[in-house]
């Protein structure tokens, strides 16, 4: 099983100002999904990075709004841009592996905008 | 479209009584099926999965969950609870034919009473 650090954990920003968020794997991780997950609330997918493409984003996300990075197999970041206090939440990275039979997750951000 | 629905939102139950949380995916195709466990503040961990084979599949905790095609449906059962097995409880459906992205159910918060 491959293990995602996460980071940061948590934090809270100011209206306006954009957060990135890193997720490293410890192995080689065919596929990357960017989740957000409101209070009490199941995950809403946010896009799919794949290494050198662009990333795939789901109906309501923009890459204007949440721009992705996947420059190898073990790394990927996702930035939150020009936040408001909607896009409070939590966001989870989650890669799959050879054969994509099980998804691991890191930790989560907890993000609050004030 | 597949879709995934978790009957329960929420399950109180007593501590060492058995516990049946329920899982329905709406598509007859060949699919993956998981459950996912998450505890407060925490990332997603895998319980246990169903790829193929065995109609019943045994996980990490004491958990296990039967496959039933005819009833489509994914039950994740345990015989006996600890006030440690409190936490969300996730299903999800990965279709192989769609690029395993998953589709996951809203989650089931799992009590546990003293």
């Amino acid at each position: 099983s491959a293990v995602i650090s996460q980071k940061p954990s948590r934090d809270i920003c100011q209206r306006g100002t954009s957060l990135t968020i890193q997720c490293q794997v410890d192995s080689q991780v065919t596929m990357m999904f960017w989740y957000r997950q409101q209070p009490g609330q199941s995950l809403t997918l946010i896009a799919t990075a794949n290494q050198g493409s662009e990333a795939t984003y789901e109906s309501g996300f923009v890459i204007d709004k949440f721009p992705i990075s996947r420059p190898n197999l073990t790394f990927s970041t996702l930035t939150v841009s020009n936040m408001s206090p909607e896009d409070s939440s939590i966001y989870l990275c989650s890669g799959t592996g050879m054969g994509n039979t099980e998804a691991f997750f890191g930790q989560g951000t907890r993000l609050t905008v004030v | 479209a597949q879709s995934v629905t978790q009957l329960d939102s929420q399950v109180p139950v007593f501590e060492e009584a058995p516990v049946e949380l329920r899982c329905n995916y709406s598509s007859s195709v060949s699919v993956y099926l998981f459950w996912y466990v998450q505890y407060p503040n925490q990332g997603l961990q895998l319980l246990l999965k169903y790829l193929s084979g065995s109609t019943l599949v045994k996980g990490i905790n004491g958990f296990e969950a039967e496959f039933n095609k005819s009833q489509t449906s994914f039950h994740l059962r345990k015989p006996s609870v600890h006030i440690s097995d409190t936490a969300e409880y996730f299903c999800a459906v990965s279709d192989p034919g769609s690029n395993y992205q998953l589709i996951w159910g809203a989650g089931t918060k799992l009590i546990i009473k003293p």
